[in-house]
C-alpha cells in the first residue's frame, strides 16, 4: 500500500532563504507524485507532479522537487523564499488503481519570515 | 480553473441533526471524491465514485454516505452529525485514464462545518 511521510509541520525561514520541504513515500509500483499547496481559506492547487520521465520537476512560482527511488523521496525546494509562498503544503501518492485515488501526507505549513 | 463548486461553503450545525454536502462539477469527469481535512492528519479520503451510481468508500467512511445519480453532482450526507465530524471538507475530481492522463485530481474550494 502507498503511503507519504512529511518530515516536519511547521517550517520557517526567512524572506530570500532557501526553502527545503521533505517528502517520503512508500509505494508498491513506480510512484506518481504530486505536491499541492493550500493557502489560507482555500482549496488546494497543484504545484508539481511527477509521473515518469526527467526526476527533476518544475512547478508553478519557482518550486521544484526531485524524485530520487533510491531514496523514495520527492522533496520540494525552491531557492529564494517570498513572503507570499507561507502557505501549506502537501505531497501526495497516485494509488494507481484504477480510480486514482491519492494518498496525503499530512502537511507541512511553511512561514516566511521578513 | 476546473469548474468545481461545493456548498455550502460553512455551516454550523446541532449534534444528531442530518447534513447534506454537495459537490457540482462543470467538467463531465468521471471520478468524484470527497476528503476531510483535520490538523495533524492532512486529507483523507472519505468515499469516492467512479460513475453514475457507482461508489466506494475510503479509509474513513464510517458515519458518512455519498450518492451520485447525476455525472456532475456528489453528494456528502452525515446521517446523524457529531461533534468528531467538525471538519473541512473536500470536493475533487479526476478525469481517469485517457489521453494525457497525469493522476491529479482537482479539487473545490472546500467546506467548512461545524457541529456543537
Amino acid at each position: 500500500a502507498q503511503s507519504v511521510t512529511q518530515l516536519g509541520s511547521h517550517v520557517s525561514v526567512s524572506e530570500g532563504a532557501l526553502v527545503l520541504l521533505r517528502c517520503n513515500y512508500s509505494s508498491s509500483v513506480p510512484p506518481y507524485l504530486f505536491w499541492y499547496v493550500q493557502y489560507p481559506n482555500q482549496g488546494l492547487q497543484l504545484l508539481l507532479k511527477y509521473t515518469t520521465g526527467a526526476t527533476l520537476v518544475k512547478g508553478i512560482n519557482g518550486f521544484e522537487a526531485e524524485f530520487k527511488k533510491s531514496e523514495t523521496s520527492f522533496h520540494l525546494t525552491k531557492p529564494s523564499a517570498h513572503m507570499s509562498d507561507a502557505a501549506e503544503y502537501f505531497c501526495a501518492v497516485s494509488d494507481q488503481s484504477s480510480t486514482d485515488k491519492l494518498i496525503f501526507g499530512t502537511g507541512t505549513r511553511l512561514q516566511v519570515f521578513p | 480553473d476546473a469548474g468545481i463548486t461545493q456548498s455550502p461553503r460553512h455551516k454550523v450545525t446541532e449534534t444528531g441533526t442530518p447534513v447534506t454536502l454537495r459537490c457540482h462539477q462543470t467538467e463531465n469527469h468521471r471520478y468524484m471524491y470527497w476528503y476531510r481535512q483535520d490538523p495533524g492528519h492532512g486529507l483523507r479520503l472519505i468515499h469516492y465514485s467512479y460513475g453514475v451510481k457507482d461508489t466506494d468508500k475510503g479509509e474513513v467512511s464510517d458515519g458518512y454516505s455519498v450518492s451520485r445519480s447525476k455525472t456532475e453532482d456528489f453528494l456528502l450526507t452525515l446521517e446523524s452529525a457529531t461533534s468528531s465530524q467538525t471538519s473541512v471538507y473536500f470536493c475533487a475530481i479526476s478525469a481517469g485514464r485517457g489521453q494525457g492522463y497525469t493522476g491529479e485530481l482537482f479539487f473545490g474550494e472546500g467546506s467548512s462545518l461545524t457541529v456543537l
